[in-house]
């Protein structure tokens, strides 16, 4: 079935340490890739996107995100995490010729000790 | 240049009672967006206007649920004869059309009682 996997629920992570939050997709061609951050009671911000070309992708405060096709993954990471990126994180495709409509990944919350 | 905003913030209803949420996109955004995030279903597409094509109504869970988009503009989704199970944060989002980056409202979030 076409889906969206994030496996990791939950990550705790020290402030500092480097950061990667997996994603792996599961479609028949590449799709349109995002990752989003939702702080408590906050909307949705979009992180970075793939669309093609260079296979790793910047984003807004740090972070990255590299498309691997053979893996059917597109990984976020950041090398020294903050206390402020505690939050919830969402993988997310659009499917190329299906519509603009987003599927999420069911989302990895991010914990950072001090 | 303000984002998308959505009201109410938060509504309580009583199980039955019909609701109105609404979205008012990004200026010169073509295309909005309506999801649903719920503990049990996670993040769920709704519906997407396009412009003055038909809607993508495919993700509404019911026909309880409809939405509408007036001018092109401001849009309002509504809930009939609301169940507990529709509680949930209904978000909004806008793009400037197709494939183009989506900019989310805060959400309205949903009690049924």
């Amino acid at each position: 079935a076409q889906s969206v996997t994030q496996p990791d629920i939950h990550i705790t992570v020290s402030e500092g340490a480097s950061l990667e939050l997996r994603c792996n997709y599961s479609y028949g061609a590449t799709p349109y890739l995002f990752w989003y951050v939702q702080s408590p009671g906050q909307g949705l911000q979009l992180l970075l996107k793939y669309f093609s070309g260079d296979t790793l992708v910047q984003g807004i405060k740090g972070f990255e995100a590299e498309f691997k096709r053979s893996q059917s993954s597109f990984n976020l990471r950041k090398p020294s995490v903050h206390w402020s990126d505690a939050a919830e994180y969402f993988c997310a495709v659009v499917l190329t010729g299906g519509g603009n409509k987003l599927t999420f990944g069911t989302g990895t919350q991010l914990k950072v000790e001090l | 240049g303000a984002g998308v905003s959505q009201s109410p913030s938060n509504k309580v209803t009583e199980k039955g009672k019909d609701v109105e949420l609404r979205c008012d996109p990004i200026s010169g955004h073509t295309a909005l967006y309506w999801y649903r995030q719920s503990l049990g279903q996670g993040l769920e597409f709704l519906i997407y206007f396009q412009g003055n094509s038909a809607p993508d109504k495919s993700g509404l869970p019911s026909d309880r649920f409809s939405a509408e988009r007036t001018g092109g503009s401001v849009s309002t989704l509504t809930i009939q004869r609301t169940q507990q199970e529709d509680s949930a944060v209904y978000l909004c989002a806008s793009s400037f059309g197709g494939k183009e980056t989506q900019y989310f409202g805060p959400g309205t979030r949903l009690l049924v009682l």
